[in-house]
């Protein structure tokens, strides 16, 4: 079966960077799209990032764009968002989906992430 | 971006009865392209309807979604204890995808 699992949260200062993984099982990344989408405490969702199934098209929330990358390593069947320049803003529980095209099917648990002094 | 407003904010209901959640876009949602989603604490949220009205693989039939442009609705016809949780949906026809605020289904 199709199961996510986040992992990398944790608590950062601003202006520091962080990597978070998602480790895939039950299907190929390089068959799905893959995305990001984050929930600050008490807020509802926001979506994130976007990597097309063949890895070639990517796309950004405003509120991260330049700052944000979303990547895959196919081989280990992982996808990863790595953040930099981080804000009290980006604290929020922050979750891989599956894509089905632009819709997303399967979601991890979340993986918390904190910035802050 | 398409603004999805949910409604109501929490909805009070005992097991069995009948639920009516609702979602409305700020601008019509084109092909249908509309899910909605369970969300039970601590859990990976779970794709319920796609297609503003299509049953996920595993979704029991108590669940329906209906609606077109902006205005959709979800049905639990009967619910049952394992119904209680957090609703939400979601546009995927435009980017960014946006999604609703959320509507609590409590006892």
């Amino acid at each position: 079966q199709v199961v996510l699992v986040e992992s990398g949260g944790g608590v950062v200062q601003p202006g520091r960077s962080l990597t978070l993984s998602c480790a895939a099982s039950g299907f190929t990344l390089s068959r799905n799209a893959m995305h990001w989408v984050r929930q600050a405490p008490g807020k509802g969702l926001e979506w994130v990032a976007l990597i097309s199934s063949d890895g070639s098209i990517k796309h950004y929330a405003d509120s991260v764009k330049g700052r944000f990358v979303i990547s895959r390593d196919t081989s280990d069947n992982t996808l990863f968002l790595q953040m930099s320049a981080l804000r009290t803003e980006d604290t929020a529980l922050y979750f891989c989906a599956r894509g089905r095209q632009w819709l997303l099917d399967y979601w991890g648990q979340g993986a918390l992430v904190t910035v802050s002094s | 971006e398409i603004v999805l407003t949910q409604s109501p904010g929490t909805l009070s209901l005992s097991p069995g009865e009948r639920a009516t959640l609702s979602c409305r876009a700020s601008q019509s949602v084109s092909n249908n392209y509309f899910a909605w989603y369970q969300q039970k604490p601590g859990q990976a949220p779970r794709l319920l309807i796609y297609d503003a009205s299509t049953r996920a693989t595993g979704i029991a039939d108590r669940f329906g979604g209906s609606g077109s442009g902006t205005d959709f609705t979800l049905t639990i016809s009967r619910l049952e204890p394992e119904d209680f949780a957090v609703y939400f949906c979601l546009q995927y026809a435009n980017s960014p995808l946006t999604f609703g605020g959320g509507t609590k289904v409590e006892i």
